[in-house]
């Protein structure tokens, strides 16, 4: 049973056009995560959510949003890409903030043409 | 800085071999982490430890946190086709939320 589901899973946009990507999770977590991953990389936090506050990573660039409806949903918004932000997203929930296991989705492949 | 090493790199075996990779990092962590990411998938979690010295199985999987609390391992005994990809460790400080990532190591299986 899928825990973290993120859609779609491959996503192409063209160059300055904002996306939209989604999270959602079944684990009723309090805490959901962003991150960005290259190829042959690790994955590379931009922000989080516990429950509703909004924690952003200091290098995180202004081009990339975040909204949190409820506690099931995540989105990941980038207002106008660019060719270096074609990567992997990735969506993870943990229940607790501090130090506990997060659980990875299967990931969004973004193409930037 | 904080720095995560892990090693080796990359691993290329034969069938039926057994693996061991391992992670060191320059200060403690309270958490090790060992996730398994295949191509185009996010990280599966295989194993996690939370206490000095726990020792850890997961079917053919083993990881370790270490006694001194800088270092882990993982080994894969009798190594199969699909235990390709590639292994992550990662950690979390007492003071820290973030996942501390190592680089990863990549498991090939010679045909």
């Amino acid at each position: 049973d899928a825990m973290v589901i993120q859609n779609p899973r491959y996503q192409v946009t063209q160059f300055g056009k904002p996306v939209t990507l989604s999270c959602s999770q079944t684990l009723n977590h309090n805490v959901m995560y962003w991150y960005q991953q290259k190829s042959s990389q690790a994955p590379k936090l931009l922000f989080h959510y516990y429950d509703k506050d909004f924690n952003n990573e200091a290098d995180t660039p202004d081009n990339f949003q975040s909204r949190r409806p409820n506690t099931s949903f995540c989105f990941l918004d980038i207002r106008s890409p660019g060719l270096g932000d074609a990567a992997m997203y990735l969506c993870a929930t943990s229940r607790l903030q501090g130090v506990d296991t997060q659980y990875f989705g299967p990931g969004t492949r973004l193409t930037v043409l | 800085g904080q720095q995560l090493n892990q090693s080796p790199q990359s691993m290329f075996i034969q069938e039926g071999e057994d693996v061991s990779m391992n992670c060191t990092f320059s200060s403690i962590f309270n958490t090790w982490l060992w996730y398994k990411q295949d191509p185009g998938e996010g990280p599966v979690l295989l194993i996690a430890l939370y206490k000095a010295g726990e020792l850890t199985s997961n079917g053919r999987l083993t990881a370790q946190f270490g006694i001194t609390r800088k270092d882990s391992f993982l080994n894969i005994s009798a190594s199969i086709p699909s235990d390709v990809g590639i292994y992550f460790c990662a950690g979390q400080t007492d003071s820290n939320y973030q996942l501390i990532w190592g680089a990863g190591t990549k498991l090939i299986i010679k045909p």
